[in-house]
């Protein structure tokens, strides 16, 4: 199948600082990229929907000015949490869909476990 | 709007038994639908899918779904559990391109 790359895998940070995700698909053109959160033993929130070249769609309660998401090329989608504080601690996922071919699947990125200090 | 329900937020059997996740589905129109798998501090891989083709989907792993319109399920089920099948199992509904919604999970335990 494809492979969706996402980096890095951890991060810790200070509060108020900010911290950027990438998530690459890495054989394939993903016209559409979703990011997810997921917190400790429950499932995935989608945050926002990710197309090339236009701005994202965000979910209902998603800050779009504190989650900035970028997805300037067909392999490149980026995410980066603004001013983070402690409750931003999470594991972050990606996923993509290459949906060029019509396929139905969507890839996931290997997620990003983010600590706030 | 589509929604999905896992029955059982942790399943647990014994090494060699039948492995029977849950999980039902709300939806106007067919929908597409998928299982996934999740290991502790990883992302999610795609165990079987359903996309309106035959209603039993087998997958990787020896796991293996059917479809059930009737009763609008898509029980995810394994005839042997094995220990490396320990981790968090998640079903998923999408309607052609539109994003994935996930079900609560279900943390399937394996006793040796």
């Amino acid at each position: 199948g494809a492979v969706v790359s996402q980096h890095p895998s951890w991060v810790i940070c200070k509060s108020g600082t900010s911290v950027k995700i990438e998530c690459r698909s890495l054989d394939f053109q993903a016209t559409t990229m979703f990011w997810y959160r997921q917190f400790p033993k429950q499932s995935l929130m989608l945050m926002a929907t990710s197309n090339e070249g236009s701005k994202a769609t965000y979910e209902q309660g998603v800050e779009k000015d504190k989650f900035l998401i970028n997805h300037a090329s067909l392999t490149l989608s980026t995410l980066t949490v603004t001013s983070a504080h402690p409750e931003d601690s999470s594991f972050y996922i990606c996923s993509a869909r290459d949906l060029g071919t019509g396929n139905t699947e969507a890839f996931f990125g290997q997620g990003t476990r983010l600590t706030v200090v | 709007a589509q929604s999905v329900t896992q029955l059982g937020s942790h399943v647990s059997v014994s090494e060699g038994a039948l492995v029977l996740l849950r999980c039902n589905y709300s939806s106007s129109v067919p929908p597409y639908l998928f299982w996934y798998v999740q290991y502790p501090n990883q992302g999610l891989q795609l165990l079987l899918k359903y996309t309106s083709a035959a209603t039993l989907v087998k997958g990787i792993n020896g796991f293996e779904a059917e479809f059930k319109k009737s009763e609008t399920s898509f029980h995810l089920t394994k005839p042997s559990a094995h220990m490396s099948d320990a981790a968090e199992y998640f079903c998923a509904v999408s309607f052609g391109a539109q994003k994935l919604v996930f079900g609560q999970g279900t943390r399937l335990t394996i006793n040796p």
